[in-house]
């Protein structure tokens, strides 16, 4: 399976400010996605990071607050932007890769809007 | 509204016991079902994955068993094991990849 790192770990971030996330993958994939995943909760979809394109984005999320970039088939960016306490939750990239097309997840980017 | 229902909520089990998690699903579209277990402050792990054209598939002790017809699916942890505590969630997707995930299910196996 592949590996995969997200940065920052974890962030506490002040209302009205934006942060990006990294994801990096260990090899190729062709298909990425971002989630979020609040406190206590199931995971939710935000949006598929496509390579050299645009999002799509899921009913609910939008681009002017979650900006996604997809430079190549390794890497990718979820802006979360003019944040709100609202926005506290983990969020998490993951990747369709192997043998059999498994999805798996990265180890998450806790963040916290004060 | 949530496309895969999931039960129970949470459960408690002896070491040794058995554990059953549900999980059932309307869009016949689906046609990968995965589980994950979470640890906390962890990311989701793949644990086991079934599609519609078998019933059941076994890995090490945990077991998907798929009812194609009553649109259910359940995990079956055998012999569990303290470690075994976590956070399980079903998932369903249909060939776009695009994972629909069920509430979860918080495991306690109690030593």
């Amino acid at each position: 399976s592949a590996v995969i790192s997200q940065k920052p770990s974890r962030d506490i971030c002040q209302r009205g400010t934006s942060l990006t996330i990294q994801c990096q993958v260990d090899s190729q994939v062709t298909m990425m996605f971002w989630y979020r995943q609040q406190p206590g909760q199931s995971l939710t979809l935000i949006a598929t990071a496509n390579q050299g394109s645009e999002a799509t984005y899921e009913s609910g999320f939008v681009i002017d607050k979650f900006p996604i970039s997809r430079p190549n088939l390794t890497f990718s960016t979820l802006t979360v932007s003019n944040m709100s306490p609202e926005d506290s939750s983990i969020y998490l990239c993951s990747v369709v890769s192997g043998r059999l097309d498994e999805q798996y997840f990265g180890p998450g980017t806790r963040l916290t809007v004060t | 509204q949530q496309q895969v229902k999931q039960s129970p909520q949470s459960l408690i089990v002896q070491k040794g016991g058995i554990s059953i998690i549900n999980c059932a699903y309307e869009n016949t579209a689906f046609d990968y079902f995965p589980w994950y277990q979470q640890f906390p402050g962890k990311g989701p792990a793949l644990l086991i994955a079934i599609r519609p054209d078998v019933s059941e598939k076994k890995e090490g002790r945990f077991t998907i068993s798929f009812n194609k017809s009553a649109k259910q699916f359940s995990l079956h942890i055998m012999d569990s094991q303290p470690g075994d505590s976590a956070t399980y969630f079903c998932a369903a997707s249909i060939n776009d990849y695009k994972l629909s995930f069920g509430a979860g299910t918080t495991v306690t196996v109690r030593a």
